[in-house]
């Protein structure tokens, strides 16, 4: 939605490139999460993040609250990267419930 | 890794009758959520709870209500189904008091309202 931006909507790749992801948030976050929906529909929990730096295999995230915004850099992309990410951030009201993005969806090709 | 069971899986009602979907959560998680995805939206929060008989509001809670009978237990009941209800409906659970409150979410349920 319109508190947490996520951009691209649509990401190409070619195997074996690297590429970025971006949220920007017009919320206080505190936290955030990336997530990967996959083609059957799960979402796969990748990151939680307070402000910082974390890295898993060939996927890094940073999340920069003074700045408002938190990425996802892909190195390396594999067939296997496809689906689409999320980002959502973490408002400090509301159950500690998440405010999601709508998504990138990122398509690995040969 | 935290288990959320959803059921069912596929659901197809008639505008005006009642449908309930049920969580299930094995890791003893105090909070849990309920999302609808429909495309251009993401995943927005209709209803949440901090543990049993607890149900809170969340961004778009009309035409919904929400039951937390035990720890384990997250339902969303549409009484009076309408075709804009037709969605993917996700549960999630999370430890929420704990420092480090990732959100483990089911498999989904695919409702369509005719």
């Amino acid at each position: 939605g319109d508190k947490v931006k996520q951009s691209p909507s649509a990401l190409s790749l070619q195997e074996g490139t690297n590429s970025a992801l971006r949220c920007n948030f017009s919320i206080a976050a505190t936290t955030v999460q990336w997530f990967l929906q996959n083609p059957r529909g799960s979402l796969i929990n990748l990151f939680y993040l307070v402000p910082g730096t974390k890295e898993n295999g060939r996927l890094k995230s940073t999340f920069n609250s003074k700045e408002s915004y938190s990425t996802l850099h892909i190195r390396d992309a594999q067939l296997e990267d496809s689906g689409t990410y999320f980002c959502a951030a973490e408002a400090p009201q509301g159950g500690r419930a998440l405010i999601f993005g709508t998504g990138t969806t990122v398509s690995v090709s040969p | 890794e935290a288990a959320v069971t959803q059921s069912p899986r596929n659901k197809v009602a008639v505008t005006g009758g009642k449908v309930t979907l049920s969580c299930n959560q094995t890791n003893n998680h105090n909070n849990m959520y309920w999302y609808r995805q429909d495309t251009g939206h993401g995943l927005r929060l209709i209803h949440y709870s901090y543990g049993a008989g607890s149900t809170e509001k969340g961004d778009i809670p009309d035409g919904y209500k929400a039951s937390r009978p035990s720890q384990e237990n997250f339902s969303l009941i549409l009484e009076l189904a309408t075709p804009s209800q037709t969605s993917v409906y996700f549960c999630a659970s999370g430890p929420g008091t704990s420092s480090q409150n990732t959100l483990y979410f089911g498999a989904g349920t695919r409702l369509s309202v005719l």
